[in-house]
């Protein structure tokens, strides 16, 4: 089967650091994507990895490693508004992208 | 540049009917994906739609289909609705070779099966 774990849940402090893993086991793989969505919103693409290391955008940063089937998304300089849904998702097919069931992130003043 | 919109925004449909839902991608892009969202979980992968084709199918039953039209917007179908079926649809639209782009997400159509 296919699959792709990361944790329900995380709580982190405002202006500080968090990181969401995600590990996958898929058929074919093509790339790992992040995405974010607020609550009644709908998902927003934040980045993607198709090869090993890290990709950084402002913020955010993303992590691959294909020979651990692992990625995670860093988050910096936490702010109240990062509160949110984060979702990874793997390409493991050209025309298929498959979602995993997203992390809670919550984030305190 | 208008992005993805999707109609209607929210629909309420009893047991075994039937119900179409639409979808025009954002500009340029070509490709349309139709995930279903259940509450609390991850977009689930319906089927992707290109050249007025469906090229890729999740693990949804033939009672889920669709069709893409030659402006390439699309159009996503469900008979025999079962209560199971109440979810957050979404249209995904994105170049053929999304790549770093990712998917472009419409807000949705929230479903409600009584």
């Amino acid at each position: 089967g296919q699959s792709l774990e990361q944790p329900s849940e995380v709580t982190a402090v405002e202006g500080a650091i968090v990181q969401i893993n995600c590990t996958y086991q898929t058929s074919g793989f093509y790339g790992l994507s992040w995405y974010q969505q607020h609550d009644g919103g709908a998902p927003t693409f934040l980045s993607y990895n198709a090869l090993d290391g890290l990709e950084e955008t402002g913020r955010f940063s993303s992590f691959l490693s294909r020979s651990d089937s692992y990625g995670y998304l860093l988050l910096q300089e936490l702010q109240m508004k990062d509160s949110a849904s984060y979702f990874c998702a793997v390409r493991d097919l050209p025309s298929k992208i498959i979602f995993g069931s997203g992390t809670r992130l919550s984030i305190r003043p | 540049d208008a992005g993805v919109t999707q109609s209607p925004t929210h629909l309420i449909k009893t047991r075994g009917q039937q119900v179409t839902l639409r979808c025009s991608p954002k500009s340029g892009h070509d490709t349309v994906s139709w995930y279903q969202q259940a509450l609390g979980q991850g977009p689930q992968f319906i089927f992707q739609y290109y050249e007025e084709e469906e090229r890729q199918r999740g693990n949804f039953p033939d009672r889920f289909s669709g069709h893409q039209f030659p402006n390439y917007s699309s159009e996503l179908n469900v008979n025999a609705l079962l209560l199971g079926d109440s979810a957050l649809y979404l249209c995904a639209s994105s170049p053929l070779r999304t790549g770093r782009q990712g998917l472009f997400f419409g807000s949705g159509t929230q479903l409600s099966v009584l």
